[in-house]
């Protein structure tokens, strides 16, 4: 199976910051990333797939970037509705394997 | 509106079976992968098992294999995981979610989940 390591596996940040949250695969996974966000109590929310295709609704402040092994999240201008857990997965081959998360919280 | 609603889950003993299942509306879901995955209490995301639209390819992490099935019924609209001999390390919120245009692709959305709780 495909390992993804995301990190950090924490951060603290303020509103109106720019995050960026790695996540890297154990091997190549042809731009088959896709990020999901998490708020307490509620289902993951799809953001980002294809490593840089935003999903329909999803704010432009997200946006998604990298190739082969190493792709990042980033998200400009952190509005409070974004604390929130954020986990990448890959969607290139079975089993689909989710990185461990990153939490971003209010400094 | 896609409407995922989760069911079956509780609190089973270890060795016990449950079946839960996932209600869907709101979209064609004859043409749509639909997955399994769970999430342990204060845990990260697992997926757990996938079956393709029509039921021809479904796949199953190794934490499950030989124990889950999954199954769908596309003239109720319905997908359907059966839980063998379940384990402590089994207890988890339980999601369905469907995939975005083939299986191939992301989890555009998903249920709220039924929580399964293992234990004696």
């Amino acid at each position: 199976a495909i390992r993804m390591t995301q990190s950090p596996s924490s951060l603290s940040a303020s509103t109106g910051d720019r995050v960026t949250i790695s996540c890297r695969a154990s091997e190549g996974i042809s731009g088959y990333l896709a990020w999901y966000q998490q708020k307490p109590g509620q289902a993951p929310k799809l953001l980002i797939y294809g490593a840089s295709t935003l999903q329909s609704g999803v704010p432009s402040r997200f946006s998604g970037s990298g190739s082969g092994t190493a792709y990042t999240l980033t998200i400009n201008s952190l509005q409070s509705e974004d604390f929130a857990t954020y986990y990448c997965q890959q969607h290139y081959s079975y089993p689909r394997t989710f990185g461990q998360g990153t939490k971003v919280e209010f400094k | 509106q896609v409407q995922l609603v989760e069911s079956g889950g509780g609190v089973v003993q270890p060795g016990r079976s449950l079946r839960l299942s996932c209600a869907a509306s709101g979209f064609s879901f004859s043409t749509h992968g639909m997955h399994w995955v769970r999430q342990a209490p204060g845990k990260g995301l697992e997926w757990v098992a996938v079956i393709k639209n029509d039921g021809s390819f479904n796949y199953y992490s190794d934490s499950v294999k030989g124990r889950f099935t999954i199954s769908r019924d596309n003239s109720k609209n319905t997908l359907y995981l059966e839980m063998n001999s379940l384990r402590a390390g089994d207890t988890a919120i339980y999601y369905c979610a469907k995939d975005l245009r083939g299986i191939d692709s992301p989890f555009d959305s998903w249920g709220q989940g039924t929580l399964v709780v293992v234990s004696s």
